[in-house]
């Protein structure tokens, strides 16, 4: 399984400021992916990130927010832009892979805890 | 919309204790299902994943088992250990790609 690193661990940041999350994979992986988990809701996808094309942002997600780097195939970023204190989240990167299962595993990163003030 | 629901929300068991918790999705074009523990400031780790109906997937004290007719699987734990207190996750595929779409979680505190 892939082993996923995150930086940072946890920041506290100030409104109307941004914040760049980076995402190191130990292994070259086609997809990554950017979750985030507001207080009491579930883990929500943001985009899914590949190497060499556009981000591709599910609904309610835009890329002037969120932008998304993918420069290689063991790394990403995602910027948190013009932060509200509604962005206060745990934010996750993950990477697929096939797992013994007989499907798709996701292997995830130790999450940026952000908070807004 | 895929909505994958799971309950209860929150579950406090003693020690020693056997629990049990609900994770479920639509039935319609299922591809797979995902179990993963999240301990506090750790990555989500996974469980089990599972594909067909009727699975049945065991990992130490903890079991799952599979209903894609009806759209549910339920997490076992036997025995309760305070190592067990965390946030257990279950996903879904949503239309048999693979975009997992979480439940809420069940937020399980074991009491020594």
């Amino acid at each position: 399984s892939a082993v996923i690193s995150q930086k940072p661990s946890r920041d506290i940041c100030q409104r109307g400021t941004s914040l760049t999350i980076q995402c190191q994979v130990d292994s070259q992986v086609t997809m990554m992916f950017w979750y985030r988990q507001q207080p009491g809701q579930s883990l929500t996808l943001i985009a899914t990130a590949n190497q060499g094309s556009e981000a591709t942002y599910e609904s309610g997600f835009v890329i002037d927010k969120f932008p998304i780097s993918r420069p290689n195939l063991t790394f990403s970023t995602l910027t948190v832009s013009n932060m509200s204190p509604e962005d206060s989240s745990i934010y996750l990167c993950s990477v697929e892979d096939w797992g013994a299962g007989g499907a798709y595993e996701q292997y995830f990163g130790p999450g940026t805890r952000l908070t807004v003030t | 919309i895929l909505n994958v629901e799971q309950s209860p929300q929150s579950l406090h068991v003693q020690e020693g204790d056997s629990t049990n918790f609900t994770c479920s999705f639509p039935s319609s074009n299922f591809y797979a299902l995902h179990w993963y523990r999240w301990e506090t400031a750790k990555s989500p780790e996974a469980l089990f994943v599972m594909t067909l109906n009727g699975d049945e997937k065991k990992k130490g004290r903890i079991s799952a088992t599979l209903n894609t007719k009806e759209g549910y699987s339920y997490l076992y734990i036997k025995g309760s250990q305070p190592e067990d207190s965390a946030t257990y996750l279950c996903a879904s595929h949503r239309g048999g790609a693979q975009k997992l779409v979480f439940g809420q979680g069940t937020r399980l505190t074991i009491n020594p």
